[in-house]
């Protein structure tokens, strides 16, 4: 079955501690994204990838990385330098080009820093 | 930023009632969209709905589209208490450089009493 997996779906951290956050899809999809969410809250973007070993900052990049070297692989990793990181982290796809279809989304991924 | 705002923040009703979200945005936008997340879980995709289109139609779901008030409505008929979850509009626009983003607004937690 295709779909998005996010992993691990709970993590916890110390300060001071960087963790990456893995996300994979097998729908051939070429744009992916990161949301992070808080609770009562809706989805802010962190970052996103049209292509291949290219990527833009969103709303709220500071403190947050990412790589994509590959179609199906996306991961974020949430550096000491992000504040406040304890948030429920989506990762998503696009079949289509950006603006003719909706996104799929994985299982979220919940950080807690300790 | 065209964020989507939705009203109410909460919504609670009996089973077989209908349930009515609204959502506004500020700016011009491509497509609007409906996704719905239970509790824990990541975001699916329910319908979406163009710029050039008023009203559709996808099972028990209802959308309207009014561009000159900036707003949509989301109508679930005889509601289920499985339809219990959050609910969040999210407004797709040009961001520049040939691309196009969605914004999330914060949700409408509907809680369906049986």
């Amino acid at each position: 079955d295709g779909g998005i997996t996010q992993s691990p779906k709970y993590l916890f951290r110390k300060e001071g501690q960087n963790v990456t956050l893995s996300c994979e899809q097998n729908l051939n999809h070429d744009a992916m994204y990161w949301y992070r969410q808080d609770p009562g809250q809706g989805l802010r973007l962190i970052y996103y990838s049209q292509i291949v070993n290219d990527f833009q900052k969103g709303d709220i990049a500071e403190g947050y990385s990412v790589s994509r070297e590959k179609k199906e692989s996306f991961p974020l990793t949430v550096t000491s330098a992000q504040k406040n990181p304890t948030a429920f982290y989506l990762c998503a796809s696009i079949k289509a080009v950006p603006g003719t279809g909706e996104l799929f989304f994985g299982e979220g991924s919940r950080l807690t820093v300790l | 930023s065209q964020q989507g705002e939705e009203d109410p923040q909460a919504l609670s009703i009996q089973e077989g009632e209908n349930a009515t979200m609204n959502c506004s945005y500020k700016t011009s936008i491509n497509n609007l969209q409906w996704y719905r997340q239970n509790s824990g879980r990541g975001l699916v995709h329910l319908i979406l709905i163009r710029s050039n289109e008023r009203e559709k139609h996808s099972g028990r779901l209802r959308v309207t589209l009014d561009t000159s008030k900036k707003s949509s409505s989301l109508l679930i008929t005889a509601s289920r208490a499985a339809d219990t979850a959050s609910y969040f509009c999210a407004t797709e626009g040009y961001s520049g450089a040939g691309s196009y983003q969605l914004t999330f607004g914060k949700g409408t937690k509907l809680s369906v009493i049986p």
